[in-house]
């Protein structure tokens, strides 16, 4: 069945630790997305990918990074620059005017 | 600028009541796409729903109904005979549509608890 995976399912980082967050889908969407989601309130963007090799800045990229150099694959980092990383970041893929599907998300925890 | 807003934070209310969960957008686009989402305890976001703006006729899906009315820029979405299966999180979200691949910009979202 297509979806998307997004591994681990929970994460612990430990203070100046760099983390990489992996989110695969193998639904042939062009576009795929990262949100990260505090306790409590809503989705808020960090990075989106439109093509391959091409990918822009959402409302919160600092302190993260990410590459898409497959279709399939936009793996999200969580740098040491990012100073209160624990949330639960959201992995997102849409095909045109469709509408998002998500993957199951991961939990990070700063230790 | 595109903005979704979810008035209401929390709902609470008893099983086999009716809910409705109010969606506000704004947009200056003509043509454009409106979403529900659902987010219960586990975190994973269900697709629910998506209308485009030429289409104002209502949806029904089972328990489930959406009244989408451009003169007051709404979408909102009802349930009927609430159970407790239905407690999660609900998020509004709204895309343009003159390119594709855009970000959604997404409400903050509606937490209805569904109490037996």
């Amino acid at each position: 069945d297509g979806g998307i995976t997004q591994s681990p399912k929970y994460l612990f980082r430990k203070e100046g630790q760099n983390v990489t967050l992996s989110c695969e889908q193998n639904l042939n969407h062009d576009a795929m997305y990262w949100y990260r989601q505090d306790p409590g309130q809503g989705l808020r963007l960090i990075y989106y990918s439109q093509i391959v090799n091409d990918f822009q800045k959402g409302d919160i990229a600092e302190g993260y990074s990410v590459s898409r150099e497959k279709k399939e694959s936009f793996p999200l980092t969580v740098t040491s620059a990012q100073k209160n990383p624990t949330a639960f970041y959201l992995c997102a893929s849409r095909k045109g005017h469709g509408g998002y599907t998500f993957g199951s998300g991961t939990r990070l925890t700063v230790v | 600028a595109q903005k979704v807003t979810q008035a209401q934070t929390e709902i609470s209310v008893v099983e086999k009541e009716d809910v409705t969960l109010d969606c506000v957008y704004e947009t200056r686009d003509t043509t454009y796409y409106l979403f529900w989402y659902k987010q219960p305890p586990s975190g994973e976001l269900v697709f629910l729903i998506r209308r485009n703006s030429f289409d104002e006729q209502n949806e029904i899906s089972g328990r489930y109904s959406w009244n989408f009315q451009k003169s007051t820029s709404s979408f909102n979405f009802t349930i009927t005979a609430s159970q407790v299966v239905d407690s999660a999180v609900y998020f509004c979200a709204l895309s343009e549509a003159d390119s594709g691949n855009t970000p959604l910009v997404f409400g903050k979202g509606t937490r209805l608890s569904v109490i037996a």
